[in-house]
């Protein structure tokens, strides 16, 4: 069955720390995508980052980035020099090609607190 | 532009009344989703829809309906079976697996 898996339920941090978030994935799909996304305060979920399954690269876009790895079904991010602004819940996502419609399976989402 | 529209962003009910949230998109997307996020949680799925005049319940459909009558409209209606609908409504919108989700802004719905 699928299923995301963030263990961290809540992260505090310093300002300019590293933190990363972690997020473990199951699936028996072969063809699959991953995601991303950020909620803060205001609500509204923004979409970051989206990763398919053949593409195991990292990725990097300013201070952040992101780890791939299918030998461990993980896809961590990582805030680099984290900022007040970081502070948000972060959620991963998982949707599989076959589910029609593109549902997304969430993980429960990590509150990260930045303070300065 | 295109997105998703949410309305109320606030809303205010007596208990026992039943209230219906707006979501519209005019992304030309297929499937849409009614998701529930209570305080320090994550996101529970109510209700999805893959194409007009079709939906399945979700995770906790309870207290809740839909319909989808046009493309662009997914409205839910929170019942007063629903024991505790205080909550942040999000409804979202999907092309498909490799799209991902856009969500609209949010509905935040107090019953008193």
């Amino acid at each position: 069955a699928q299923k995301v898996t963030q263990a961290q339920t809540e992260i505090s941090v310093v300002e300019k720390e590293d933190v990363t978030l972690d997020c473990v994935y199951e699936t028996r799909d072969t063809t699959y995508y991953l995601f991303w996304y950020k909620q803060p305060p205001s609500g509204e979920l923004v979409f970051l980052i989206r990763r398919n399954s053949f593409d195991e690269q990292n990725e990097i876009s300013g201070r952040y980035s992101w780890n791939f790895q299918k030998s461990t079904s993980s896809f961590n991010f990582t805030i680099t020099a984290s900022q007040v602004v970081d502070s948000a819940v972060y959620f991963c996502a998982l949707s599989e090609v076959w589910n029609q419609g593109g549902k997304l399976i969430f993980g429960q989402g990590t509150e990260l607190s930045v303070k300065p | 532009d295109g997105g998703i529209t949410q309305s109320p962003k606030y809303l205010f009910r007596k208990e026992g009344q039943n209230v219906t949230l707006s979501c519209e998109q005019n992304l030309n997307h297929d499937a849409m989703y009614w998701y529930r996020q209570d305080p320090g949680q994550g996101l529970r799925l109510i209700y999805y829809s893959q194409i007009v005049n079709d939906f399945q319940k979700g995770d906790i459909a309870e207290g809740y309906s839909v319909s989808r009558e046009k493309k662009e409209s997914f409205p839910l209606t929170v019942t007063s079976a629903q024991k505790n609908p205080t909550a942040f409504y999000l409804c979202a919108s999907t092309g498909g697996a490799y799209y991902g989700y856009t969500f609209g802004s949010g509905t935040r719905l107090t019953v008193v």
